[in-house]
């Protein structure tokens, strides 16, 4: 079975700052997909980005990118520019892509933005 | 907009009730799922459902069952609510296809057992 670890339950950052929020799974498989998953307070849960473990590029979306490192089963999330409204929780999740795209997520990380 | 949404946003229920959860997406996804989100604990499934009338069994299903009758909803029961049941509860949805789609998730239900 699949396992995703989030080893940071609070991190801080101050706005404009630039934060990483890591993330590490174990898998047997080679073919695979990884997300980050955003749950602002009392809003819903949103996708922030996605990779696939075929690919070698990083993904990136506007001030959120990841570092994926497949060898070493690491995926973290950079935050550059944070705002206010990046305050939420962040969830690292895995899909194999077969058996209805079952999503196993890890524990998250609270992460505050600091003025 | 895709929308997913969930009957209750905050639910207290008597220990032995029998508890329905019910949660409706606009948008003809054919995938839908039932977590519950404990501190500490992230997000665990509970059940999902690719198609009317199919559900298989998540990673936690004791002490719940589910119901999908039509493609837009997807029902979660808890036969005999006990404490250890409080939680939050989330649904979410998602297309079919051969690269995991983006689920989208329901404002979700806080749960409280006493």
């Amino acid at each position: 079975a699949q396992t995703v670890t989030q080893s940071q339950p609070e991190m801080s950052v101050q706005e404009a700052e630039t934060v990483t929020l890591s993330c590490t799974y174990d898998t047997s498989e080679s073919d695979y997909y990884l997300f980050w998953y955003k749950q602002p307070p009392s809003r819903q849960m949103i996708l922030v980005i996605r990779q696939e473990a075929y690919k070698q590029q990083n993904a990136t979306e506007n001030r959120f990118s990841v570092n994926f490192q497949k060898a070493a089963k690491s995926f973290s999330l950079k935050i550059s520019d944070s705002q206010l409204g990046d305050a939420a929780m962040y969830f690292c999740a895995f899909s194999f892509g077969r058996g209805g795209n079952k999503l196993t997520f890890g524990t998250g990380t609270q992460l505050k933005v600091e003025l | 907009d895709v929308k997913v949404t969930q009957s209750s946003r905050y639910l207290v229920k008597r220990t032995g009730e029998k508890v329905f959860l019910e949660c409706v997406q606009d948008m003809d996804h054919e995938n839908m799922f039932w977590y519950r989100q404990d501190p500490g604990l992230g997000l665990r499934l509970i059940y999902f459902s690719y198609d009317v009338k199919m559900k298989e069994k998540g990673d936690i299903p004791e002490g719940y069952s589910v119901s999908r009758e039509k493609k837009e909803r997807f029902s979660l029961i808890l036969e005999s609510a006990s404490t250890n049941q409080t939680s939050m509860y989330l649904c979410a949805s998602s297309l079919t296809s051969g690269i995991p789609s983006e689920q989208y998730f329901g404002p979700g239900t806080r749960l409280t057992v006493t």
